[in-house]
């Protein structure tokens, strides 16, 4: 398989659950983010990795946890999430951190919080 | 405060037909702009880009401009057709120091057979 593949691609969670979505390059992409989209608004970025290591969270809640154990894969755990979480999370990765390459994007999880 | 917007949430615009999207942005130090193309239950796919050295750049039909005293760039699609139909997103990076791309919201384009 090639490109991004994010897992689950459709998540319903109560606000009490513990959940995790998945993401998996296969580009050998040594850079991967983690985008949040809410409907009508700018994807906002929430974490970059580079070569494993965390090097921006953008004042994202804790209830967020990242988790890159190796390049290629990154998960993102979620625990104790409000119904204003709900949105499409995206995950990107690139050959390195900066453009001009562009992000090459998952298909992304849908996200509801009830 | 949005430093990459796009105003326009939808357009519709008939095949075969000039397609306009447009983006402002409002931080001088963006040096690099991509575009792109977002289908439903898709992620967003790369589109096309331009440096702040050029004007215009152009790939098969489709055209992105950038007029920097303005900050303002646009994405020309012609002949549109329906396939084209997908929200469009514009993007902004600054060269060695934020690591990140600022998006904008996106506009939703229509093309009418």
């Amino acid at each position: 398989e090639t490109g991004v593949t994010q897992t689950p691609r459709h998540l319903v969670m109560g606000m009490t659950n513990k959940k995790s979505l998945k993401c998996e390059q296969h580009l050998g992409h040594n850079a991967m983010y983690w985008y949040k989209q809410s409907a009508k608004k700018p994807l906002e970025l929430m974490f970059v990795y580079n070569f494993k290591e965390q090097t921006e969270n953008n004042s994202v809640p804790s209830r967020f946890s990242p988790e890159c154990p190796n390049s290629s894969h990154l998960f993102l755990h979620l625990h104790t999430l409000q119904p204003e979480d709900s949105a499409l999370y995206l995950c990107a990765s690139s050959q390195e951190v900066s453009p001009p390459y562009g992000y090459t994007f998952g298909s992304g999880t849908r996200l509801t919080v009830v | 405060d949005q430093q990459v917007k796009q105003n326009s949430p939808s357009l519709s615009v008939q095949e075969g037909r000039i397609s306009i999207l447009n983006c402002d942005y409002t931080n001088s130090m963006f040096d690099y702009f991509l575009w792109y193309k977002k289908y439903p239950a898709e992620g967003p796919t790369f589109l096309i880009s331009i440096s702040s050295i050029k004007d215009k750049n152009e790939d098969g039909r489709f055209t992105v401009f950038l007029n920097k005293s303005a900050k303002h760039l646009s994405l020309h699609i012609v002949p549109s057709q329906p396939g084209d139909s997908a929200v469009y997103f514009c993007a902004a990076y600054t060269s060695g120091s934020a690591r990140q791309l600022t998006f904008g919201s996106g506009t939703q384009l229509t093309v009418l057979p």
